[in-house]
């Protein structure tokens, strides 16, 4: 099991670029997350998936989007990059569950570190 | 409105002495308090959770401490050891019934364990 990949692991984008980054997980997990991390922050959560064909906005989603097109794969694009968008972005992916089968742990990736210039 | 308040945002520890990370929350509705652990260039990872109905829980080295009525919970780490050097970040969710439960985080509590 690789857990959760992500996809690429370094970018330098140029103001105005777009770009895509991956996420994959092969733990057939229902839930999945894009969170980007900034210094003195914390973690903070862009857009995230209850399942496939499914994405929801979450806490700081202006000038990103995303599509959940495979329940494996959750697709973050950035598509007119600025430089406030430069951070380390980590994704991350959880198993539904209820009552005694209830899981919460989120699973990360190793994240993205993306540079706008 | 920060759901999560977590500190300090720094804490240098002796080898061998008892780290503590406090975090406060405002929404009653949470009933999930996990830790994370992050080490430089990695994903963060699970370190231990708690729900409201126990005040405490061990595991090894760590402890997380609750208080139901204080809103309050800390992680303590127990005869700290240089390896335990990373970026720690409590968390809070709502019971899956209640809806989409993405976790909330901290800010994260930069601990440095020193020889």
């Amino acid at each position: 099991n690789a857990g959760v990949t992500q996809t690429p692991k370094f970018r330098v984008l140029k103001t105005g670029q777009s770009m895509t980054l991956l996420c994959a997980q092969d733990m057939n997990h229902e839930y999945m997350y894009w969170y980007r991390q900034d210094p003195g922050m914390g973690l903070r959560l862009i857009h995230y998936s209850v399942g496939e064909g499914t994405t929801a906005k979450g806490e700081v989603p202006d000038g990103y989007n995303v599509s959940r097109l495979k329940k494996q794969n959750f697709l973050l694009g950035l598509e007119s990059a600025a430089p406030s968008q430069t951070s380390v972005y980590f994704c991350a992916s959880r198993k539904r569950g209820t009552g005694r089968h209830r899981t919460d742990t989120q699973y990360f990736g190793p994240g993205t570190r993306l540079t706008v210039l | 409105q920060q759901q999560v308040k977590q500190s300090p945002q720094s804490l240098i520890v002796q080898k061998g002495g008892i780290s503590i990370i406090n975090c406060a929350y405002e929404n009653t509705a949470f009933d999930y308090f996990p830790w994370y652990q992050q080490f430089p260039g990695k994903g963060p990872a699970l370190l231990i959770a708690i729900r409201p109905d126990v005040s405490e829980k061990k595991e090894g080295r760590f402890t997380i401490s609750f208080n139901k009525s204080a809103k309050q919970f800390s992680l303590h780490i127990m005869d700290s050891q240089p390896g335990d050097s990373a970026t720690y970040f409590c968390a809070a969710s709502r019971p899956f019934f209640s809806g989409n439960t993405p976790l909330v985080f901290g800010k994260g509590t930069r601990l440095s364990v020193i020889a």
